[in-house]
């Protein structure tokens, strides 16, 4: 059975500082792996996705990797804003079925 | 725009009763499915639909949640008798799966799109 971690569990940091979200997944037969994003109240809005053949992505401030064989990605947030305050949550697919496990996700506050 | 709409937004309810959450899909998607979120468990997978027919409903359970999709437009999340354990946040999202693979579209790269949930609260 497929289980996804997320570290930390919640972050605070400075405006305009460089962050990393953890995520690890214990099958590394996935067949991709998303990052959301999750405001107070809302629904969660897809920021990211990596298939399983590549290493990385990028949007704008923000870019993913992802290590398969070790069963890690990282989100790193360039240039940290206070709209960035959220909580992120990594999820996978693996091969055999198509609906998205999801890690326990990172709260994270950025303060001006 | 195209979004996943559910409703009711927010219900409270009495122990007991029964409750019935329903959901939009984005039109032309082909896969429907409700989640579940909670502080402990995080998000759960509860059941999900491909072209209306039910997939995998091991995520729910079987003595008092039904899901069903009455046609291509709607999806529906029956729990009855309703329990306060129950009290959570229930998700729809839709996404266009064809022979397998994930058609990816949007820029981000992924056509899946969540709902803004359904925030039970049972008394």
């Amino acid at each position: 059975k497929q289980e996804v971690t997320q570290i930390p569990a919640a972050l605070s940091v400075p405006e305009g500082e460089n962050l990393v979200l953890n995520c690890s997944f214990t099958d590394s037969a996935i067949y991709n792996l998303q990052w959301f994003r999750q405001d107070p109240g809302k629904g969660l809005t897809s920021l990211l996705l990596i298939q399983s053949s590549q290493r990385e992505q990028t949007s704008g401030r923000l870019n993913a990797s992802l290590d398969k064989s070790s069963g890690r990605s990282t989100l790193y947030i360039a240039a940290s804003q206070p709209g960035d305050s959220a909580t992120y949550l990594c999820a996978v697919i693996g091969t055999g079925f198509q609906k998205l496990v999801f890690g326990t996700g990172t709260r994270l506050l950025v303060s001006p | 725009d195209a979004r996943v709409t559910q409703t009711p937004r927010h219900k409270v309810t009495e122990m007991g009763q029964e409750v019935t959450m329903r959901c939009q899909p984005i039109l032309g998607h082909n896969t429907v499915f409700w989640y579940r979120q909670t502080m402990m468990q995080g998000l759960e997978l509860l059941a999900y639909f491909r072209n209306r027919a039910p997939l995998d409903d091991s995520g729910m359970p079987k003595d008092r949640f039904s899901a069903e999709m009455p046609d291509a437009t709607l999806a529906t999340l029956k729990i009855q008798p309703s329990e306060p354990r129950d009290s959570a946040v229930y998700f729809c999202a839709s996404d266009l799966i064809i022979r397998g693979t994930l058609i990816n579209r949007t820029p981000s790269g992924n056509t899946i799109y969540f709902g803004e949930g359904s925030w039970l609260t049972v008394v």
